[in-house]
């Protein structure tokens, strides 16, 4: 079945330090690719997604790229603020899945 | 637009009892999802709805039960709460396309 496999965590950084957090998953389909945030106290959001091969998600200067050679979807920023401090999601799902497939989640800590 | 909304935000019931989380939402969404989150799990689906009228078991259904009478609502019910249900429990919701979820703020649930 579908699968993903998340770094685990946690993820501790001083703030402006470049953030990288792995994803890797197997699925049999096609599927879309997401990357979820989860604040402390707080449901889900969407950060970014990709629907296909290739294609970057990007958003709050997080980035993403669908990489289907490498079944990856690493999840990238440059300069992490302390309000970046959260639990992190990759998901895959997409069109012809009822569901998203989630990982365990990273946890990332930023310290002034 | 409230989005999803979870209804109540915190509850404390004793083993054998029962009680149901309501979840709401008005974005004429067709697919419906209840989660569970525990230290350590990640986010485990218990049951989803594709349509009005229609469920489905998810990951981890045992000991929940759930009703989608009305499009907009999705009712989670616990008929003899269990100490290993005390978790934090998120409600989903999402068109056909995108299919991205849209996640409530969630219900803390302690079963003692």
């Amino acid at each position: 079945g579908d699968s993903v496999t998340q770094m685990e965590g946690p993820v501790t950084l001083s703030e402006e330090a470049c953030l990288t957090i792995n994803c890797t998953y197997t699925a049999t389909g096609y599927p879309s690719l997401f990357w979820y945030v989860q604040y402390p106290g707080e449901g889900l959001q969407l950060l970014l997604k990709a629907t296909k091969a290739d294609d970057k998600g990007s958003n709050k200067g997080f980035e993403a790229t669908y990489r289907k050679e490498t079944t990856s979807f690493h999840l990238e920023k440059g300069s992490v603020q302390v309000s970046d401090s959260a639990v992190y999601f990759c998901a895959l799902g997409g069109a012809g899945y009822s569901t998203l497939t989630f990982g365990k989640g990273t946890m990332l800590l930023v310290s002034p | 637009n409230a989005g999803v909304t979870q209804t109540p935000k915190f509850r404390v019931l004793k083993t054998g009892q029962s009680m149901t989380l309501l979840c709401a939402q008005d974005m004429n969404h067709e697919y419906m999802y209840w989660y569970r989150q525990d230290p350590g799990m990640g986010l485990r689906l218990i049951h989803y709805s594709v349509g009005e009228g229609t469920t489905a078991k998810g990951e981890v259904p045992d000991g929940y039960n759930v009703s989608r009478l009305k499009k907009q609502n999705f009712l989670l019910g616990l008929e003899s709460a269990a100490p290993s249900q005390t978790s934090v429990y998120f409600c989903a919701s999402r068109l056909d396309r995108p299919n991205e979820q849209f996640f409530g703020p969630g219900t803390r649930l302690t079963v003692l």
